[in-house]
């Protein structure tokens, strides 16, 4: 069992540089989102997803885009990267039906680090 | 809009000290409350929650309890030991979002 799956794990861009970080999960579960983790910070929401076709911004979604064309699949893209995007990136899903309604499962984290 | 407060850390105990991590919240209508724990290099994973008013959660030995009182869901454990050092964050989730403190790193000496 899968679960939250994330890559790549560690990527080294350079300043105007594009890039996506994946998210997939296999839990079949309606919601979708992306955290970005910094010291002093804690985990601040980028934007999340209620379902396929549906996105939504979080308190920090300046310089990110994302769609949900699949249950599966959460890709965040960062069009033209900036330093202030070094961070600890994490994925996280969770269901809005049935019993475990509250639980988010979270990826193993992607590192980015932007020169 | 919705936010978390938890006391900074580090928090510093010996094994067997009680532990207490303290967490308000500020949310329109009434909330779910959560803990969670990430180990080092891990990500985030659910600790304990509460869903309503005067609920207890707990697990592993932690309790925490919803007041609504004093918008609170403090973090307790009566006995620590040295493999509960992690990062804890308290958060909560009034719509569809969930909305994180800043975490509290916990290191328990032996």
């Amino acid at each position: 069992n899968a679960g939250v799956t994330q890559t790549p794990k560690f990527q080294v861009l350079k300043t105007g540089q594009s890039m996506t970080l994946q998210c997939a999960q296999d839990m079949n579960h309606e919601y979708m989102s992306w955290y970005r983790q910094d010291p002093g910070m804690g985990l601040r929401l980028i934007h999340y997803s209620v379902g396929a076709g549906i996105t939504d911004q979080g308190e920090v979604p300046n310089g990110y885009n994302v769609s949900r064309s699949t249950t599966e699949d959460f890709p965040l893209r960062l069009l033209s990267a900036a330093p202030s995007q070094t961070s600890v990136y994490f994925c996280a899903s969770r269901a809005l039906t049935g019993g475990r309604t509250g639980e988010l499962f979270f990826g193993e984290g992607s590192r980015l680090t932007v020169l | 809009g919705d936010s978390v407060t938890q006391m900074e850390g580090p928090v510093t105990l010996s094994e067997e000290a009680f532990l207490t991590i303290n967490c308000t919240y500020t949310a329109t209508g009434y909330p779910s409350l959560f803990w969670y724990v990430q180990y080092p290099g891990e990500g985030l994973q659910l600790l304990l929650k509460a869903t309503k008013a005067d609920d207890k959660g707990s697990n592993k030995g932690f309790e925490a309890t919803y007041r609504k009182e004093t918008t609170s869901f403090h973090l307790e454990k009566g006995s620590v030991q040295v493999s509960d050092s992690a990062v804890y964050f308290c958060a909560l989730r009034g719509d569809d979002k969930i909305i994180f403190g800043k975490g509290t790193r916990l290191h328990i000496l032996p």
